[in-house]
């Protein structure tokens, strides 16, 4: 299994500014995703992001609004820009490991909690 | 497009019941299911996963069941505790770098 931290946990910030999401993994993995939890609503992918390229997109989401670093096989940031009221979610960061194990099960984080006001 | 339906979308009941939350979904053509928790304003914990290939997965008090050709999930609990109050939510996936399509989740609560 992978051990999963992400920060900050929580963060109230103003409309219009950008915040930046951490995602650490303890162990090496090929894929890591994020999702986006609307207060009363079940999960939404946002991205995949595998390391040394480009992050995909589902639909809805777009990289200018949700722009995804993965420098390495442990790390991934999500940034959050140009913030609206809207966007005031939970956002978690997801791994699994597709090289070393075949039951590509995925493990969450313990997400970041965010309000924009 | 993949969609998950899980019911009921609420259960309270006394501990010490088994209970049986559902889940079905619209596409068979999965890898994989897995079933979490999540405690309110928390993470998702991992309780089971099953593959296509199986038919149950068992972890002490959870069973799992899976009949993917008729895209039907089936968590057991059994000899409930007010520990299990939570949401349930089962994700299946098509695997590799496919991400997981949730239910709305059951919320669960276990009277003492």
């Amino acid at each position: 299994s992978a051990v999963i931290s992400q920060k900050p946990s929580r963060d109230i910030c103003q409309r219009g500014t950008s915040l930046t999401i951490q995602c650490q993994v303890d162990s090496q993995v090929t894929m890591m995703f994020w999702y986006r939890q609307q207060p009363g609503q079940s999960l939404t992918l946002i991205a995949t992001a595998n390391q040394g390229s480009e992050a995909t997109y589902e639909s809805g989401f777009v990289i200018d609004k949700f722009p995804i670093s993965r420098p390495n096989l442990t790390f991934s940031t999500l940034t959050v820009s140009n913030m609206s009221p809207e966007d005031s979610s939970i956002y978690l960061c997801s791994a699994t490991d597709t090289q070393r194990s075949f039951s590509y099960e995925q493990y969450f984080g313990p997400g970041t909690r965010l309000t924009v006001t | 497009k993949q969609e998950v339906t899980q019911i009921p979308a609420a259960l309270s009941v006394p501990e010490g019941e088994n209970l049986v939350l559902n889940c079905s979904f619209t596409d068979s053509a999965i890898y994989n299911l897995q079933w979490f928790r999540q405690d309110p304003g928390k993470g998702l914990t991992s309780l089971l996963l099953i593959q296509s290939s199986q038919r149950e997965q068992t972890s002490g008090r959870l069973n799992a069941s899976l009949d993917k050709s008729s895209g039907r999930s089936t968590l057991y609990i059994a000899a409930s505790q007010p520990g299990d109050s939570a949401t349930y939510l089962c994700a299946p996936s098509g695997g590799g770098a496919d991400g997981l399509t949730f239910g709305k989740g059951t919320h669960l609560i276990i009277q003492p």
